[in-house]
């Protein structure tokens, strides 16, 4: 059974302070690999897609890295209006946009 | 370009009633797929469609149930409510190209049941 599994559950830095979040997953036949934003009161926004290991996007602050088995959400020098739920998917084989997602980690940065 | 919208935004019914959320996609979206998002379990697939068919469904029982329209637009019903379908209902809209995992979502529908 696909599975998402997003660490840790939440994570407070302070602003500059730079750190990583962790998405692994099971899944077969691995088609896409997502990561969104969900500001309270709002839906998911999507950030960045990795389709396979080795691939790396960036924005701003936030870069996607991808591996076999898990991908990280590496934020530099946070300010606090990165504070936000960050939610991690996969989509597995099959004619589908179906996402299986985790349950996200809360980040809250302190200025 | 105006955004994915739901309505109602929030909601609260008695349990056994039933409720149905509608959804309007970015203009051009062919596919709409629906969410539930509750605290403990995050975000659960509930069903896609795509040119008024239902491409795929979740692992929720046939109470719930959902339809798209001519113009895109998408509802989805729930019957005979229970406590436990209290929950945010998420809409997202996509281009329709097979296998893309880049969803736009709307804000939202929440429901509340007592």
């Amino acid at each position: 059974e696909d599975q998402v599994t997003q660490s840790p559950e939440a994570l407070r830095l302070q602003e500059g302070e730079s750190s990583s979040l962790n998405c692994s997953y099971t899944v077969s036949g691995l088609r896409g690999l997502f990561w969104y934003r969900q500001d309270p009161g709002k839906g998911p926004e999507f950030l960045f897609t990795l389709y396979s290991a080795g691939e790396e996007k960036e924005k701003e602050r936030l870069k996607a890295t991808l591996t076999k088995k898990e991908s990280f959400l590496h934020i530099t020098a946070p300010k606090p209006e990165d504070s936000a739920t960050y939610l991690c998917a996969v989509q597995g084989g099959g004619a589908t946009n179906k996402l299986i997602f985790g349950t996200g980690t809360l980040l809250a940065v302190q200025p | 370009k105006a955004g994915v919208t739901q309505t109602p935004r929030y909601l609260i019914k008695t349990r056994g009633q039933q409720v149905t959320l509608s959804c309007s996609p970015i203009s051009g979206h062919r596919s709409v797929s629906w969410y539930q998002q509750t605290p403990g379990q995050g975000l659960q697939f509930l069903f896609e469609y795509f040119s008024e068919t239902q491409r795929n469904k979740g692992n929720f029982p046939g109470r719930f149930s959902g339809r798209q329209f001519s113009n895109s637009r998408s509802e989805m019903n729930v019957s005979t409510l229970e406590l436990g379908d209290s929950a945010l209902y998420l809409c997202a809209s996509s281009s329709g190209t097979w296998n893309t995992g880049e969803l736009f979502f709307g804000e939202g529908s929440r429901l509340t049941v007592l």
